[in-house]
Formats: C-alpha cells, sequence, structure tokens
C-alpha cells in the first residue's frame, strides 16, 4: 500500500503564479480531502469529495482556490492567482466509507508564495 | 455547526511525566472521536478513535482517551512519556450518519525534554 501520494512536495512560486498541487488517494477508498495547514488556524479543511463529487466546499477560502477530482484516483487543488497569505502546508487525506473510517493522509505540499 | 477545541497549545513535560491533554467539541448527536498524532515534518497519524462501545479506547504507544458524553469531551492520556512522544496531537470529531466532514482542533504541540 503506497499510501496517499501528493505532489510536489515542496513549491515555491511568486505572487500572482498559477499553482496546482496534485494528490493520489489510496485505491479503493472513495472520499477525499483536502485540508490546509498554518499555524494561525491549524487545520481547516478546504473540501472533500465522496465518489468524486464535491460535497463541502465551504471551507475553500475564496474564488481563486478551486478543486476537482477527474476520476477516483486523482485530485488537483488549484490557486490562481496565488498570494503570500496562500502559504501553509496542504494536505491530502482520503479515506474508506463513512463514520468512524479513519483518514489516511498524505505527506502535504509545503507552499511558499513569496 | 461541529467544532473542537483544545486548551492546551504548548505543553512541556519531562520523560516518565504523565499527559493529559484536553479536548472539548461541540455537536449535538451521535460522533466519531479521533486523536491524530504529527511528528516533525511528518504526515497526520491515527492515534486512536471512538465511534461507540467503551467509553474509555486504547491507541497505539500507550496513549488513551476517555469519552466523557456529559462533558463533551475526549481526554488524550499516557501515564509515562517519552521523548519520541514529542510531537504535534490534534483532536478530531466528525458527526454521525453520512457525513464524512473531519474537523480538526488547532492542535497541542507536545516537548519532552529527556
Amino acid at each position: 500500500d503506497a499510501g496517499v501520494i501528493q505532489s510536489p512536495r515542496h513549491e515555491v512560486t511568486e505572487m500572482g503564479q498559477e499553482v496546482t498541487l496534485r494528490c493520489k488517494p489510496i485505491s479503493g477508498h472513495n472520499s477525499l480531502f483536502w485540508y490546509r495547514q498554518t499555524m494561525m488556524r491549524g487545520l481547516e479543511l478546504l473540501i472533500y469529495f465522496n465518489n468524486n463529487v464535491p460535497i463541502d466546499d465551504s471551507g475553500m477560502p475564496e474564488d481563486r482556490f478551486s478543486a476537482k477530482m477527474p476520476n477516483a484516483s486523482f485530485s488537483t487543488l488549484k490557486i490562481q492567482p496565488s498570494e503570500p497569505r496562500d502559504s501553509a502546508v496542504y494536505f491530502c487525506a482520503s479515506s474508506l466509507g463513512t463514520g468512524h473510517t479513519p483518514l489516511h493522509f498524505g505527506n502535504g505540499t509545503r507552499l511558499t508564495v513569496t | 455547526a461541529q467544532s473542537v477545541s483544545q486548551h492546551n497549545h504548548h505543553v512541556i513535560l519531562s520523560e516518565a511525566a504523565s499527559l493529559e491533554l484536553g479536548c472539548n467539541y461541540s455537536y449535538g448527536g451521535t460522533v466519531n472521536l479521533f486523536w491524530y498524532v504529527q511528528y516533525p515534518g511528518q504526515h497526520l497519524q491515527l492515534l486512536l478513535k471512538y465511534f461507540s462501545g467503551d467509553p474509555l479506547v486504547k491507541g497505539i504507544k500507550g496513549f488513551e482517551a476517555e469519552f466523557i458524553k456529559s462533558k463533551f469531551s475526549f481526554n488524550l492520556r499516557k501515564p509515562s512519556v517519552q521523548w519520541s512522544d514529542t510531537a504535534e496531537y490534534f483532536c478530531a470529531v466528525k458527526g454521525g450518519g453520512a457525513t464524512n466532514k473531519l474537523i480538526f482542533g488547532t492542535g497541542t504541540l507536545l516537548a519532552v525534554q529527556p
């Protein structure tokens, strides 16, 4: 089991540039989550998908953020245009089913916007 | 709406000291409760979970947590900490039923001094 795979591990970009973060969930998991972690706000749920369909995107901070899940094995989180305040670690997680099934997290993408 | 409060932001202990990290949640219905741990530079990993039955749950590495419904609490405990327990600890709540939304507390940074 390769676990949840995120790429890139680190991303440094200039303000105004487009950023795309990628996630491959664990095979067979039908729920996928994007979280953002900062010192100030801790872990925030941005959006989650169930069976490739966005269920709750109330945590997406602004229209500059968008997420897609074109198939069960791939998801992207895009920021366009990026701003310095978007600097954070972005985690993708997946789980099987609902209820008490735990989330499995990827190693995260550390984004720095200068 | 669900929310989670962790009262201790930073905890410093000496090895062999006992640990208790507070967690309170706000949700009126059936809940599933989790503790995750994030070691330095790593992703979040599940420590333990509660979804029903015995309110005292045991997790990995000697950790346990007690669900007290009347207090809306799910405190994490360990009788004797080790230097390797230095990490950030997150309490999380998921509402029961079909929802898959996991809400995290702001985390408690534990530093264990040798």
